[in-house]
């Protein structure tokens, strides 16, 4: 049972426009969410979290939206660059938890073309 | 520190063979976390150790699999008698912090195929 769901494989887009990824949830208790972005042959990096009590995180180029009654998140990146180009996975657990409780969506490849 | 490093990068063996991986934490993290990427897929969690203590491990570990992390240093993770369905990517982390804010830092990972 996937309880992180990202259900765009792939996404392509121009160099300095807005990246947009998206992610959903289906367990209501999660409150904490973070994005890993995963270069290959490499180990996923984190990039950014948001707790529940927040629905906007910034960071640079990079914003997590958070929409609780949607269970629903989305992460930004303004503007997009050729070294953005990554898998990016979206993550979630329960506030208190730890990682041993973090559950990953299937991720997705960004492409930032020049 | 140069961070999480795992041994080998990559790992061929036949059906029925035993493979050890090793990982070396970030030397100030008390945690240690085992994961499981295949194809297509998220990472995985397998288990985890706090100091040398592994506190929990996944129904995803059979018993062919077992992890250790002597003297809360390095850990090994070990898979006896290897099915092909052992292929994945095996992912090692550390971190320093605990619950809410916890954040990973992944090593490169080990490829295993299982002929």
């Amino acid at each position: 049972d996937q309880q992180v769901k990202q259900n765009s494989p792939s996404l392509s887009v121009q160099e300095g426009r807005i990246s947009i990824l998206n992610c959903d949830y289906t367990n209501s208790m999660f409150d904490y969410f973070l994005w890993y972005k995963k270069y290959p042959a490499e180990g996923p990096t984190f990039l950014i979290s948001i707790s529940s009590i927040k629905d906007k995180n910034e960071d640079g180029r990079f914003t997590v939206f958070l929409n609780k009654s949607a269970k629903h998140l989305s992460l930004h990146i303004v503007p997009s660059q050729p070294g953005d180009s990554a898998v990016y996975f979206c993550a979630a657990n329960v506030g208190g938890a730890g990682a041993n409780n973090l559950f990953f969506g299937t991720g997705t490849r960004l492409t930032v073309i020049p | 520190d140069t961070g999480v490093s795992q041994d080998p990068r990559h790992k061929i063996t036949k059906r029925g063979q035993n493979v050890t991986f090793r990982c070396d934490p970030i030397s100030e993290h008390n945690r240690l976390y085992w994961y499981r990427q295949t194809l297509g897929q998220g990472p995985e969690f397998l288990t985890y150790f706090q100091n040398e203590a592994q506190l929990e491990k996944s129904r995803l570990l059979s018993d062919r699999f077992s992890a250790e992390r002597p003297k809360g240093s390095f850990s090994t993770l070990e898979i006896q008698r290897t099915e092909q369905g052992d292929s994945a990517m095996y992912l090692c982390a550390s971190s320093f912090q605990t619950g809410e804010g916890e954040k990973l830092f992944f090593g490169s990972g080990t490829q295993l195929s299982v002929l």
